[in-house]
């Protein structure tokens, strides 16, 4: 059973727009969750992270926002750029961080 | 500095082959993740090690899995017996507080 959920498995936005990538989970007790993106041939690189605590963590062009109570999280990335194109994986994991759960990612494509 | 490397990063084998996959965690990293991620797929966590202690296997799908990491840094992924079932990429990650970080993996096929 998918405990994070990634709906939309593809996304294309316009350079210099807004791009919203979102993730469902389902375990309440998930606690700290974690945004990754990945290049082909390469392994998933951290982009960004919040904690159950915060509602909003920001860094750059990039903000994550998380509603506990909807036990959503969505990426914010403001302006897009053409070097953002790649696969971005959420990931959720509880108090004890031994495991991680992650979505089946979303392609975003930015158009130049 | 070094980030976390993983040898061979392709591999072909024989349905019945063995095969032992190596990580190279960042230096000082207590934590060390296995993951396999299949085709289209997120990485699904395998198995988990706090120094050299597997703390915890519960994502190892059968017994022809087999992890360990005997001085609590390089670790071998071992699987035995190969299936076809058994080709995805194979991502080892470090952390030493909440965050990992990724390895490149190691793509395995059995043919």
């Amino acid at each position: 059973d998918q405990q994070v959920k990634q709906n939309s498995p593809s996304l294309s936005v316009q350079e210099g727009r807004i791009s919203i990538l979102n993730c469902d989970y389902t375990n309440s007790m998930f606690d700290y969750f974690l945004w990754y993106k990945k290049y082909p041939a390469e392994g998933p690189t951290f982009l960004i992270s919040i904690s159950s605590i915060k509602d909003k963590n920001e860094d750059g062009r990039f903000t994550v926002f998380l509603n506990k109570s909807a036990k959503h999280l969505s990426l914010h990335i403001v302006p897009s750029q053409p070097g953002d194109s790649a696969v971005y994986f959420c990931a959720a994991s509880d108090l004890t961080g031994n495991q991680f759960y992650f979505g089946t990612g979303t392609s975003l494509t930015v158009i130049p | 500095g070094a980030g976390v490397s993983q040898s061979p990063r392709y591999k072909v084998a024989k349905r019945g082959q063995d095969v032992a996959l190596r990580c190279d965690p960042i230096s000082g990293h207590v934590s060390l993740f296995w993951y396999q991620q299949a085709l289209g797929q997120g990485p699904e966590f395998l198995t988990y090690f706090q120094n050299e202690a597997q703390l915890d296997k519960s994502g190892l799908p059968s017994d022809r899995f087999f992890a360990e990491r005997p001085e609590g840094s390089v670790s071998t992924l071992k699987i035995q017996r190969t299936q076809q079932e058994d080709s995805a990429v194979y991502l080892c990650a470090s952390s030493q507080q909440e965050t990992q970080y990724f390895g490149p993996g190691t793509r395995l096929l059995v043919l």
